[in-house]
């Protein structure tokens, strides 16, 4: 079975810009879960998807927000970029809203100038 | 609110040494938990996790845990560390939603970063 894996992989972007970041979720999982690891820090929840609604969200802005597709990848939009967003961002997936764990995939470097 | 508290930011051990990683958490319930691992650059990897029944939970590199509700804690161990186990290990607690189910917010705590000495 695949793995989680995430698109690109490393992204400069400058302040004010906008980005999308890409996640096609392990074979088989329909919930999809963004989170941001700032340096040195643990991953901070941003919100999952499950069967292409949001059904959960963390203490982040509205300029973040994201999509799932009908094959359960999904999308991670951030507007209105600043410098604090420079992060690793991960993606989760899981089946039926993560009863059964998650699988993260590596991760996309964001670095903000 | 959910939280997790790793109590150690840098743990350093000799190969072949046992390890003990610790992991509080506060949740109003029987909580979903988890330990993570994390080598530098990389994603995480489930090391294990609890979701009921036995409180001692084995999991994959030799590791396990423990559940103890009345301390609300779920430490993690291994026996004997190996040079590779050197990593970032992350305690996270997930929610309970309805019928059971996890609506997928993981809280993680700050992490302990492993050095493992020759």
């Amino acid at each position: 079975e695949t793995g989680v894996t995430q698109s690109p992989t490393h992204l400069i972007k400058t302040r004010g810009q906008q980005v999308t970041l890409r996640c096609s979720s392990q074979s088989g999982h329909n919930t999809v879960s963004w989170y941001q690891q700032a340096l040195g820090q643990g991953p901070q929840f941003i919100f999952q998807y499950y069967r292409e609604e949001e059904n959960g969200r963390g203490n982040f802005p509205p300029r973040f927000s994201g999509l799932q597709f009908p094959n359960y990848s999904s999308e991670l939009n951030v507007n209105a970029l600043e410098l604090d967003d420079s992060a690793l961002y991960l993606c989760a997936s899981s089946l039926d809203g993560g009863t059964y764990g998650y699988t993260f995939g590596s991760g996309t470097r964001l670095t903000v100038v | 609110a959910q939280s997790v508290t790793q109590p150690d930011i840098h743990i350093t051990v000799s190969e072949g040494a046992s390890l003990e990683l610790r992991c509080n958490y506060s949740y109003g319930a029987t909580p979903y938990l988890f330990w993570y691992v994390q080598s530098p650059g990389q994603g995480l990897q489930l090391l294990l996790k609890y979701f009921s029944g036995d409180t001692l939970v084995q999991g994959i590199k030799g590791f396990e845990a423990e559940f103890k509700r009345s301390q609300s804690s779920f430490n993690l161990r291994k026996p004997s560390v190996h040079w590779s186990d050197a990593a970032e290990y992350f305690c996270a607690v997930g929610s309970r939603g309805a019928g059971g189910t996890s609506y997928g917010k993981l809280t993680f705590g700050q992490g302990t970063i492993l050095t493992v000495h020759p």
